[in-house]
Formats: structure tokens, C-alpha cells, sequence
């Protein structure tokens, strides 16, 4: 089967970098995607890699090797905001290339 | 920006009840999903629809139907509400495959 996994929870303090890792199994993808949750609220769409190597966007940024099965996000100098749960999604190749497989989610929680 | 709208916050429905949950996009996406989420579980695809009138399975669509009558808009049916059907449910649509836009969700508790 396709799976992905993520730690459940990741405990960082404000103005550190948070690493959130995904380590997926899955025969083949597109592309590895990362959403943001706030408790009570929508996921929304952070990044997206179709390609192996590192994207920025800001203070976040997300990483893939598909030789490794491997990506993460990376969160810099956190704000209190950054508080919600992340979520790592893949869109495998055997399905339509516009259904996600998604992770079950790290709730980030940040201290002052 | 993409608007996603769903017809409720929150329900409260009996088991055996049949319950209609709506979906409206307003950016003329082609495909559209219904998840539910669950804690410790992300997000389940219930199913989705890539056009007007075509549906498809997703992981779990077992005690639920889909319509799709207009483009805009993606109904989610519970045909006889159960008790392990109490869930948030989550739509969703897109245009391309990776981005997806959300609704705000409903939070449906079935007694």
C-alpha cells in the first residue's frame, strides 16, 4: 500500500527552526505537498515539491529526495501563529494525478 | 481568491437519518472533493469528481453517495446516518493536482 508518516506532535520554541519530517512508501508520485491546519480551521495549501532539492517560500520551507523517501518542512524563526497541525500529501501515480494520499498530521506547538 | 463554501458548521442528526451535505466553489475548478478527518487519521478521501456528473470512489466511500449536478457545486449523502459517521467533513476543490482549497468544514454528530 501507499502511507506516509509523520511524527504526531513537534514542541519548538518562538524564534527557533522547526524540522517536520515525512517519510513516505509509495511506488511512484508527482509531487509531495504540505498543508497547514489550525485548530478549528481549513487545511491550507504551504508548498509544493515536484522536484528533488529544497523550495522556499518565506520563513518555510519544504525539501524532497525521492531516492531517500524522504521530505520535511522547515519552519523559521517561528511565531506564536505557527501553532497548528502540518500536513505532509502525495499524489501518487497510480492514481489521478489530482487525488492526494495525506499523512495524518503534526501538531506543532511552540512555546514563548 | 477561492472561495469554498459548505452548507453548515456544525449538524446534529439521528442514526437513520438521511443528511445532505453541500458544497460550493466559486472559482470554476474542475475537480472536487469530500474528506472526512478524524483525529490521528488526517484527512480520509470520501470521493471526488473531476467534471459535472462524474464521480469516483476514494478510500472510503461506504454509507455515502456524491452529486454533481453543476460544476459549482458537490453534495455529500449520508443515506442512512450511523453513529461511526460522526465526523468533520471537509470539502475541497482544484484545478490542477497538488493545491487544493478547503471549505471551512462540518462538523456533523450523529446521536
Amino acid at each position: 500500500g501507499q502511507s506516509l508518516e509523520q511524527p504526531s506532535e513537534v514542541t519548538a520554541v518562538e524564534g527557533a527552526i522547526v524540522q517536520i519530517n515525512c517519510t513516505y512508501q509509495t511506488s511512484g508520485f508527482y509531487g509531495l505537498s504540505w498543508y497547514q491546519q489550525h485548530d478549528g480551521g481549513a487545511p491550507t495549501f504551504l508548498s509544493y515539491n515536484a522536484l528533488d532539492g529544497l523550495e522556499e517560500t518565506g520563513r518555510f520551507s519544504s525539501f524532497l529526495s525521492r531516492s531517500d523517501s524522504y521530505g520535511y518542512l522547515l519552519l523559521q524563526e517561528l511565531q506564536m501563529k505557527d501553532s497548528a497541525s502540518y500536513f505532509c500529501a502525495v499524489s501518487p501515480r497510480t492514481h489521478s494525478n489530482y487525488q492526494l494520499i495525506w499523512g495524518a498530521g503534526t501538531k506543532l506547538i511552540i512555546k514563548p | 481568491d477561492v472561495k469554498v463554501t459548505q452548507s453548515s458548521r456544525y449538524l446534529v442528526k439521528r442514526t437513520g437519518e438521511k443528511v445532505f451535505l453541500e458544497c460550493v466553489q466559486d472559482m470554476d475548478h474542475e475537480n472536487m472533493f469530500w474528506y472526512r478527518q478524524d483525529p490521528g487519521l488526517g484527512l480520509r478521501l470520501i470521493y471526488f469528481s473531476y467534471d459535472v456528473k462524474m464521480k469516483e470512489k476514494g478510500d472510503i466511500p461506504e454509507g455515502y453517495s456524491v452529486s454533481r449536478e453543476k460544476k459549482e457545486r458537490f453534495s455529500l449523502i449520508l443515506e442512512s446516518a450511523s453513529t461511526n459517521q460522526t465526523s468533520m467533513y471537509l470539502c475541497a476543490s482544484s484545478l490542477r493536482g497538488s493545491e487544493q482549497f478547503f471549505g471551512p468544514g462540518t462538523r456533523l454528530t450523529v446521536l
